[in-house]
């Protein structure tokens, strides 16, 4: 069992619509928790980080963190074309990162 | 504030060859870690560097080793180049070496022919 596990998708959305990303974990030393956001030929732009249980919220996006079930989601909010990118979790004590979600967002 | 810079870009290289890529990590961070970003295996770490000093190192062979100065600049080197090198190698800085965020370049994509 990997210690991240994340659907790879692709994750195909109309515009506007809510998007739901999730990432489980089986380490319970991770104490920080982050989400990257990858646009073809870029390196991975971090979207949000977080170190606690509960809701994180920025803009469209919104962290949600159960450390209790060892489950972290990132949620997109009228989503945009521009939001299409892959999407990676990541968590740390060591850092360890999620196979990334592909997210295609269509006009 | 200039973020991650990696140079170069792009590089094509045959087999059997050598490779240094460089780093330049955001002013004021002391960590510098290496990925290899592959289609097929997500990113991997390499190994990471805090002070001038090795702190992890992934399950890499030998061939791929680095090193930090004391600017906090970083190197890479694959020597003798395999096709599987291909690969795109991302630096990526933080301020310490546990629970800072890392903030990545946008990486050097390695052709191996």
């Amino acid at each position: 069992q990997k210690e991240v596990e994340q659907d790879p998708g692709p994750l195909s959305v109309p515009e506007g619509a809510i998007v739901s990303l999730n990432c489980t974990y089986s380490n319970s030393a991770f104490q920080y928790f982050m989400w990257y956001r990858q646009y073809s030929r870029k390196g991975p732009e971090l979207l949000m980080y977080t170190y606690s249980s509960g809701n994180k919220e920025d803009g469209r996006f919104t962290a949600q963190v159960d450390k209790s079930s060892k489950y972290i989601s990132l949620f997109i909010r009228d989503s945009q074309p521009s939001d299409s990118a892959t999407y990676l979790c990541a968590m740390a004590g060591d850092m360890r990162f999620g196979a990334g979600t592909r997210l295609t967002v269509k006009p | 504030k200039a973020g991650v810079t990696q140079t170069p870009r792009y590089l094509i290289k045959t087999r059997g060859q050598q490779v240094t890529l460089s780093c330049s990590p955001i002013s004021g961070h002391r960590s510098v870690s290496w990925y290899q970003q592959t289609p097929g295996q997500g990113l991997q770490f390499l190994f990471e560097y805090f002070s001038e000093t090795q702190r992890n190192k992934g399950n890499f062979p030998g061939r791929f080793s680095g090193r930090q100065f004391s600017n906090s600049r970083s190197e890479m080197n694959v020597s003798t180049l395999e096709l599987g090198d291909s690969a795109l190698y991302l630096c990526a800085s933080s301020l310490t070496l546990e629970g800072s965020p890392l903030h990545f370049g946008n990486g050097t994509r390695l052709t191996v022919t």
